[in-house]
């Protein structure tokens, strides 16, 4: 398996426009988070998939924040309108119950700096 | 409040010399720890799981011991090489998913020749 697929691995931005960034996950995994992470607070959960619903979305730190799962291959995380304290490195993970513990599975990543 | 605690910060270590890396955890209740190596530029790779009844295991030249009692544990390195210089997290877990985990700061580890 190719792992977890993010997109771009890189965005520049500038403060005010919309970023979307995107995630593949494993194929047959039925969980799938979204993770920031800065060098002042490491790694945050920002939302939760299971099933393609969402199910936590208390880590999404404002309503400029939202994320989507149309279907068991694909999410998306989109920041509107971005600001530079959105600068950070955003992480996809995905795993799946097996009944016993189950590791997460990251992407490498997309670094967003945002101007 | 749930917390992992980890030391030290960052370690320089000569290669093929051994290291030790502490966690210090305060989740309630506990279920598993996990220790996952995360490289510059790249996610976070599972090391080891260990649940409530492992108090040691083993990957490799990485071996991570748990003392559930103190709620400490210490991954060891021994004759580090040049591809282990990355960042090691120790995250905690209250239950077998990933739902809910909580996530040390990491300690970043640098093996120069």
């Amino acid at each position: 398996d190719a792992g977890v697929i993010q997109s771009p691995r890189h965005e520049v931005t500038e403060m005010g426009q919309e970023v979307t960034l995107r995630c593949k996950p494993i194929s047959g995994h039925d969980y799938l988070f979204w993770y920031r992470q800065t060098m002042m607070r490491g790694l945050e959960l920002l939302i939760y998939f299971n099933n393609n619903v969402p199910i936590d979305d208390s880590g999404m730190p404002e309503d400029r924040f939202s994320a989507k799962m149309p279907n068991a291959s694909f999410s998306t995380l989109k920041i509107q309108p971005s600001e530079p304290r959105d600068s950070a490195v955003y992480f996809c993970a995905s795993s799946t119950l097996t009944g016993a513990v189950s590791p997460l599975h990251f992407g490498n990543g997309t670094r967003l700096t945002v101007t | 409040k749930n917390q992992v605690e980890q030391s030290p910060q960052s370690l320089i270590i000569l290669e093929g010399k051994n290291c030790t890396l502490q966690c210090n955890y305060t989740v309630s209740p506990f279920s598993n720890l996990r220790w996952y190596k995360q490289d510059t530029g790249r996610g976070p790779v599972s090391l080891t799981i260990m649940t409530f009844s492992e108090n040691t295991k083993s990957n490799g030249r990485y071996t991570a011991t748990l003392d559930a009692d103190t709620k400490q544990s210490s991954l060891h390195i021994t004759a580090s090489q040049l591809s282990d210089s990355a960042s090691y997290i120790c995250v905690v877990s209250d239950d077998f998913g990933n739902e809910k985990l909580t996530f040390g700061t990491g300690t970043r580890l640098t093996i120069i020749p």
